[in-house]
Order: C-alpha cells, then structure tokens, then sequence
C-alpha cells in the first residue's frame, strides 16, 4: 500500500495569515498521463468530507481561489493564501493513483 | 443536482452482516465512466477507503477487508449496497458513499452522502 503522511498534524492559525500542509507519499504519484493522483479534503465539524483539490492542483467546483495544491511525485502541498474562521476542520491528502485508495492521518485545522 | 444518501442500521451485533444502501440522485450508475466508492471513519480517525464499484459493474476492494465486503448496484432502483460480514467493534464508524467520474480528467470523491453512523455491539 501507498503509505500517506501529513505534517502537521496540528496546525493553529490566526485568521488572515497563511498555512501550509505537506503530504508525502512512500511511493510517487505520478501517473504516466502526467498527472498526480493526489487530492485534499476538508472534514468540517460534523460534516462529511469535502473535495477541495483533485489531481494535485486543480480545484474542485466552488472552492475559494485561497486554496491552492502544488506538488510532484511524492511531496505535495495545500496552501491557503488567508485563513478564515470558515476554514477549520480536519484536512486530509487521498492518493488514488492505485488500490487500495489511502489516506493521511489528518491535520486538523484550527484558528487560533 | 448531485446527492448521495447512505440508509441501514445504527447498530449491529458482532458476527452479524451489516448492509448499507447508498441512494443516488442526479446521476445514474450505468451512465459510463461512473462510479461510487464506499469509505468509513471510526469515531475520531482518518479516513479509510473501502470499495469502488464502476458502471461496468467491476468492483474494487480494500484488500484487508476484501473476505468481509460485498459491493453491488441495483440500477433499476439507483442504488449501490455495500455488505459487511461478521462484523466487530472494529467495524464500529462513520460509513461513507461518494462519487467518481472519470471522464476527462478522474474526479474522486467530489460528492458525499451525510454519512451513516453504525456501532458494533452486543
């Protein structure tokens, strides 16, 4: 299995400010299309999960510009250019280049 | 408008089958380079990602759960159930059905049901 690991996994942010979180993946992503199979999800409180960005880079229908995925191979990154209070929740890389599909722990998310 | 509504029990005995009905709405699943994936959350941890079955009626299982799970389709009915044998407290979560299209460029998971929270106990 393709083994998936976030940092940090705690990440305390003052609205307005920028954050950064990596993944990495044991094995690369990279799928011979030129493509990265690497997506982000946010987990709001209570909420079911949210696709924010889906082939490493590209974001999903009706999410803010302030979120960005960037990233080759095994080290991605999603950044969000200014927190809001909006934001908080657990964020989560996904790869899906091979079965089984694996997720990171989670970062969760919080405004300080 | 695309939803997806996951229906079963809240819970369950251990040994006993749990089935989840996953109901579709805005898409069909004999509608090509469709499909729906099954995921759970067990209360306060990550994601895990448990099945896929595609429009062709092939299906995808987490290999550590592959003895225990079942995906089928019912198109007539748009529905996907998703079986899971002799069950544990380990199989005690928060269980998930999702979309994907994979037409042009694959897009996993960008629609979610609410979730259906089942609890293994005696």
């Amino acid at each position: 299995d393709i083994v998936m690991t976030q940092s940090p996994l705690s990440l305390p942010v003052t609205p307005g400010e920028p954050a950064s979180i990596s993944c990495r993946s044991s094995q690369s992503v990279l799928h011979s299309n030129g493509y990265n199979y690497l997506n982000w999800y946010l987990q709001k409180p209570g909420q079911s999960p949210q696709l924010l960005i889906y082939l490493g880079s590209n974001r999903a229908s009706g999410v803010p510009d302030r979120f960005g995925g960037s990233g080759s191979g095994t080290d991605f990154t999603l950044k969000i250019s200014r927190v809001e209070a909006e934001d908080v929740g657990v964020y989560y890389c996904m790869q899906d280049l091979e079965f089984p599909y694996t997720f990171g722990q989670g970062t969760k998310l919080e405004i300080k | 408008q695309i939803t997806l509504r996951e229906s079963g029990p809240t819970l369950v005995k251990p040994t006993q089958t749990l089935t989840l009905t996953c109901t579709l709405s805005g898409f069909s699943l004999d509608a090509r380079n469709l499909a729906v994936g099954w995921l759970r959350q067990p209360p306060g941890k990550a994601l895990e990602w448990l099945s896929l079955i595609y429009w062709d009626d092939d299906k995808r299982y987490s290999p550590s759960l592959r003895n225990s799970l079942t995906v089928t389709k019912d198109t007539p009915k748009n529905q996907v159930v998703l079986t899971v044998t002799n069950v544990n407290s380990a199989d005690t979560a928060t269980y998930y059905c999702a979309h994907v299209d994979f037409g042009g460029k694959p897009v996993h998971f960008a629609y979610w049901g609410q979730g259906a929270l089942v609890t293994v106990s005696s």
